[in-house]
């Protein structure tokens, strides 16, 4: 596609419930990362997937946080036995490698997902 | 490990004011950098991007950096603002030469008065 898709947009769940959040990067763009914003805070690195090389995983705050990327395009971030302070924005972002071989473009990013846990 | 560190958290000016929004990092090595901003109920858009050559970088919208390797900065600068810059604004690291993650300051919230 034109851009970085999330869905959903917005996603309330009760606390205990586990969520999928779905990502679809840029075509042909080989970098992915996830990150989280919570009202007031900057952007909380979580994961970043390279192409098929193994993810670096050392910004997942928990181990109910997991991610995977099929086919080394979309992307989903699972969260098992949400809780409250999970409550924040879930940004996916893409880059793709520059044309004399280098390691990445900027980051592309997509509108997020609003996740409420109540 | 890299971190970022943007000193201002909420910066208010009037429209026409001159601004300037710092950024530091701590890396070492060879870096590309990166501000971004996020508009109020839009998702982060690139301003502008620093990977080598000159260390003063313009960017969309009258933005401009300024790389000083020597004081691991990359400040943002604008010499006369307008209402519509008000926006929340990220600064952004990457170790260049090798795939790695992309390193985010905790943003400063710019607010024009009009």
């Amino acid at each position: 596609g034109a851009g970085v898709s999330q869905s959903p947009s917005n996603k309330v769940t009760e606390k205990g419930k586990d969520v999928e959040l779905r990502c679809d990067p840029i075509s042909g763009h080989t970098a992915l990362y996830w990150y989280r914003q919570s009202l007031g805070q900057g952007l909380e690195f979580l994961i970043y997937f390279q192409g098929n090389s193994a993810p670096d995983k050392s910004g997942l705050p928990s181990d109910r946080f997991s991610a995977e990327r099929t086919g080394g395009s979309v992307s989903t971030l699972t969260i098992q036995r949400t809780q409250q302070e999970d409550s924040a924005v879930y940004l996916c972002a893409s880059s793709g490698r520059t044309g004399q071989g280098g390691y990445g473009t900027e980051a592309f990013f997509g509108q997020g997902t609003r996740l409420t846990v109540v | 490990a890299q971190s970022v560190s943007q000193h201002n958290h909420h910066v208010i000016l009037s429209e026409a004011a001159s601004l300037e929004l710092g950024c530091n990092y701590s890396y070492g090595g060879t870096v590309n950098l990166f501000w971004y901003v996020q508009y109020p109920g839009q998702h982060l858009q690139l301003l502008l991007k620093y990977f080598s050559g000159d260390p003063l970088v313009k960017g969309i919208k009258g933005f401009e950096a300024e790389f000083i390797k020597s004081k691991f900065s990359f400040n943002l600068r604008k010499p006369s603002v307008q209402w519509s810059d008000t926006a929340e604004y990220f600064c952004a690291v990457r170790r260049s030469g090798s795939a790695r993650q992309l390193t985010f300051g905790s943003g400063t919230q710019l607010t024009v008065l009009p």
